[in-house]
């Protein structure tokens, strides 16, 4: 039983590449999470899904894109990647008793 | 932008003492309150969570108190030890906020215990 597995754990990409984070949960959880990390900032919504094939915006979503295809998986774009999205990324799924949180993306753009 | 502000940003504390860190909100309709706690590399964990129909809640050696007239609530860590630094990260939200992507959190603090 893995919980929430995030591939990659770290990249490095060059502004304007794109990429793909993927997100996996066994758990069967309905509700799945993209947050970025920053220091000093806390943890801040990126996107967000209540289901298969559903999406819904977060606080901070401009520069990303997210596809919920399976119920297992949750992925986030980047469509083109700029010095402003170097963060850490985690991915979240939640049940009655709370966030079950991956273990991060460390994500550098230069 | 409804905050979620968390004190202090950092917290030195010998081996024995008492941790304590502080979360105010703003938001009256706000019922959810959980602590998260993060080590070097992971993601956060959910360490204890309350509702205010009571004002204090105890697991083991962390207990958060809350006061929703001030509109406020802590974690306090009793008999702090090494193995309990980490940045821990105070949230707040409507019941179902979690669900709804409703919850903030705070900004973290840094808590490292001296042996």
């Amino acid at each position: 039983n893995a919980g929430v597995t995030q591939t990659p754990k770290f990249r490095v990409l060059k502004t304007g590449q794109s990429m793909t984070l993927l997100c996996a949960q066994d758990m069967n959880h309905e509700y799945m999470y993209w947050y970025r990390q920053d220091p000093g900032m806390g943890l801040r919504l990126i996107h967000y899904s209540v289901g298969e094939g559903t999406t819904a915006k977060g606080e901070v979503p401009d520069g990303y894109n997210v596809s919920r295809l399976k119920k297992q998986n949750f992925l986030l774009g980047l469509e083109s990647a700029a010095p402003s999205q170097t963060s850490v990324y985690f991915c979240a799924t939640w049940a009655d008793y709370g966030y079950t949180f991956g273990s991060g993306t460390r994500l550098t753009v230069v | 932008q409804q905050q979620v502000k968390q004190s202090p940003q950092s917290l030195i504390v010998q081996k024995g003492g008492i941790s304590i860190i502080n979360c105010a909100y703003e938001n009256t309709a706000f019922d959810y309150f959980p602590w998260y706690q993060q080590f070097p590399g992971k993601g956060p964990a959910l360490l204890i969570a309350i509702r205010p129909d009571v004002s204090e809640k105890k697991e083991g050696r962390f207990t958060i108190s809350f006061n929703k007239s001030a509109k406020q609530f802590s974690l306090h860590i009793m008999d702090s030890q090494p193995g309990d630094s980490a940045t821990y990260f105070c949230a707040a939200g409507p019941d179902y906020g979690g669900s709804q992507g409703n919850l903030i959190f705070g900004k973290g603090t840094k808590l490292s215990v001296k042996p």
